[in-house]
């Protein structure tokens, strides 16, 4: 039972090019997130999935999508990366649709845009 | 909007000494979640302890507890007995309405 599973852990990447992060949990979760994290910040929300086949925009979805593939994956796509991008950007899952249930962080992918 | 906030950037404490790190939050619902999570160096989120707001009985987890006052909109969490394990960045987090609205976090040094 590995929990959430986040790939690359580390991403470099110059102003322009575009890159997919990739997600997956292995508990059954219906309910899929991408934070990213700002030094001196809390967790911002990008993007959720609160079931299979639905996505919604969080707090700071500008300039990226989401692809719930199945109940399992959740990608999150850069389709022309901006220096402002460069975060640690974590995944994260939870059982049920709302977030009063309790959330399991992926360990993040730190990506750097040059 | 609901904020949520740590004035703590920096907290430090002996080892095997109790410390407490605070949080406020401000919202205009009643129904909510509050919840600390633990950031080691690994980046890893974890989850410490959570509290539902119309429980008035504070949550504990062994040598974590919260002090939740409602009126007050206040969530301090309690460290007992610090280890030195338990160095790591802490978080305070509001839930509601599918979101996390997160503190910016508070870093913790047990000082052996």
């Amino acid at each position: 039972n590995a929990g959430v599973t986040q790939t690359p852990k580390f991403q470099v990447l110059k102003t322009g090019q575009s890159m997919t992060l990739q997600c997956a949990q292995d508990m059954n979760h219906n309910s899929m997130y991408w934070y990213r994290q700002d030094p001196g910040m809390g967790l911002r929300l990008i993007y959720y999935s609160a079931s299979e086949g639905t996505t919604d925009k969080g707090e700071v979805p500008n300039g990226y999508n989401v692809s719930r593939l199945n109940k399992r994956e959740f990608s999150l796509r850069l389709e022309s990366a901006a220096p402002s991008q460069t975060s640690v950007y974590f995944c994260a899952s939870s059982e049920a649709r709302l977030t009063y249930e309790w959330q399991y962080f992926g360990p993040g992918t730190r990506l750097t845009v040059t | 909007a609901q904020t949520v906030t740590q004035s703590q950037p920096e907290m430090s404490v002996q080892e095997a000494e109790t410390v407490t790190l605070s949080c406020t939050y401000d919202t205009s619902e009643s129904d909510y979640y509050l919840f600390w999570y633990k950031q080691p160096p690994s980046r890893q989120m974890i989850l410490v302890i959570r509290q539902e707001a119309y429980k008035q009985q504070n949550a504990t987890e062994n040598r974590f507890s919260v002090n939740f006052q409602k009126a007050a909109k206040s969530f301090s969490l309690k460290i007992s007995d610090s280890q030195l394990g338990d160095a790591a960045m802490y978080f305070c987090a509001y839930g509601s309405n599918y979101q996390l609205i997160w503190g910016a976090g508070t870093k913790l040094i047990i000082k052996p």
